[in-house]
């Protein structure tokens, strides 16, 4: 099975802040991944699909890149309905595997 | 709108079974693979089955391999989960989410709790 891990599991931000998360995977995945913003009592929503596609109707400050096995989600300027938990999820081969979170919180 | 509403959750007992239902609406079931997600409660997320638009293949997790059948039924838009021998730790929110390459439309969940 395909392992990610990511990091950090925690992240304290201020508002206008850069946010970078990332995803390192335990074998080439090409650009199978994809990114997820969760909010509480709420279903996941896709960011960013096939690692650097902005999903339609979220905001561009939304991007994500890719260097071999390491994934990078990045919020440019933080803005305070940016406050949720973000997964990344692998879908390169089954069993698909999501990293373990990343609460994004205000400082 | 693109609509997954999932069903048929709630409180059993260790051992019991369960089916939870999804029901789309608002885009071609027939032509999107489907897969079944749960999240633990404070946990992240698992995904548990896959089946194809057809359902000429399945896929499970290890988890859930011989315990959980996923299945669909094209003609009523509505995807299955069947659940059997129930274990404490199958507690969680149950997501179904559709896919054509990439899981683009979650829907709200169904709460699965297994105790005594």
């Amino acid at each position: 099975d395909i392992q990610v891990t990511q990091s950090p599991s925690s992240l304290l931000a201020s508002l206008g802040e850069r946010v970078t998360i990332t995803c390192q995977t335990s074998q080439s995945i090409s650009n199978n991944l994809n990114w997820y913003q969760q909010k509480p009592g709420q279903a996941p929503m896709l960011l960013i699909y096939y690692a650097t596609s902005l999903q339609t109707g979220m905001p561009s400050r939304f991007s994500g890149q890719y260097s071999g096995r390491s994934f990078t989600l990045t919020i440019t300027s933080l803005e305070p309905e940016d406050i949720a938990n973000y997964f990344c999820l692998q879908h390169y081969s089954a069993p698909h595997t999501f990293g373990a979170g990343t609460k994004l919180e205000l400082k | 709108e693109v609509q997954l509403v999932e069903s048929g959750g709630g409180l059993v007992k260790p051992g019991s079974s369960l089916k939870l239902s999804c029901v789309a609406s608002g885009f071609t079931f027939s032509s999107y693979g489907m897969h079944w997600i749960r999240q633990a409660p404070k946990k992240g997320l698992e995904w548990i089955a896959l089946i194809y638009y057809d359902s000429s293949n399945k896929y499970y997790a290890d988890s859930v391999k011989g315990r959980f059948t996923i299945s669909r039924d094209n003609s009523k838009n509505t995807l299955y989960l069947e659940m059997n021998s129930l274990r404490s730790e199958d507690t969680a929110m149950y997501y179904c989410a559709r896919t054509l390459g990439v899981m683009d439309a979650w829907g709200q969940g169904a709460s699965v709790t297994v105790s005594s």
